[in-house]
């Protein structure tokens, strides 16, 4: 079975970039699938950020769409997102999930909460 | 900007049947949207109940089922358990963007 383990920073200042990455373990990103990035904010719905192709091939959020860059790299079993000029508004644990084209695969990534401060 | 409407919140008695809807603000909601619901629990990961409408994932317990309704997606619990209570999101496929609706916080009581 698939897994899938976000990293990166916990913590992050205003104004900077936040950069995750997700581990893909038990399946390779080049099979053909979507890997997406998600979002929650603390005590509030999920918000679907954007997804890459193992192409390379991107969809963004439209309302993130301007600061969002993801990446995969397939010698690693990898996708990055990157989230510049971050707010506090942007504090929310961030999900990795694959996606076949009609559906969210499981499990997800357990998640991981990154803090944005002044 | 596409919006997902669900019901904020809705309560049941055990052993009762409810109904979540899932609307989207482009219109009615078809099979290619492509439903998907998840169940998630404080502290955990959304888990997958069904997908592409009313496909259930092998560990979705029989009393989960999902359709379109009224133009919407439906999520119907039947038999409700206590261990039911839990938020409850959609999620809508318009081709290659994806949008979640804001969530239900289904009460078990």
């Amino acid at each position: 079975q698939v897994q899938l383990q976000e990293s990166g920073p916990g913590l992050v200042k205003s104004s900077e970039t936040l950069s995750l990455t997700c581990s893909v373990f038990g399946d390779s990103i080049r099979r053909g699938f979507y890997w997406n990035w998600i979002r929650q904010h603390p005590g509030k719905g999920l918000e679907w950020i954007g997804h890459i192709y193992y192409s390379g091939r991107t969809s963004y959020n439209p309302s993130l769409k301007s600061r969002i860059t993801m990446s995969v790299d397939t010698s690693k079993n990898q996708i990055s997102l990157k989230l510049s000029s971050v707010t506090a508004a942007d504090t929310a644990v961030y999900y990795c999930a694959r996606d076949t084209g009609y559906q969210l695969t499981h499990p997800w990534g357990p998640g991981t909460l990154v803090t944005v401060s002044s | 900007q596409t919006v997902v409407t669900q019901e904020p919140s809705l309560t049941v008695s055990p052993g009762g049947t409810v109904t979540l809807t899932c609307a989207s603000s482009t219109g009615a909601v078809a099979n290619i949207n492509y439903p998907n619901w998840f169940q998630q629990r404080p502290g955990q990961a959304p888990r997958p109940l069904i997908y592409s409408t009313y496909n259930a994932h092998s560990w979705t317990p029989a009393r989960f089922s999902g359709s379109l309704l009224g133009g919407k997606a439906a999520l119907t619990l039947s038999d409700v358990q206590p261990e039911d209570e839990a938020d409850y999101y959609c999620l809508l496929y318009y081709g290659d963007a994806r949008v979640f609706g804001g969530g239900t916080k289904l009460t078990v009581l």
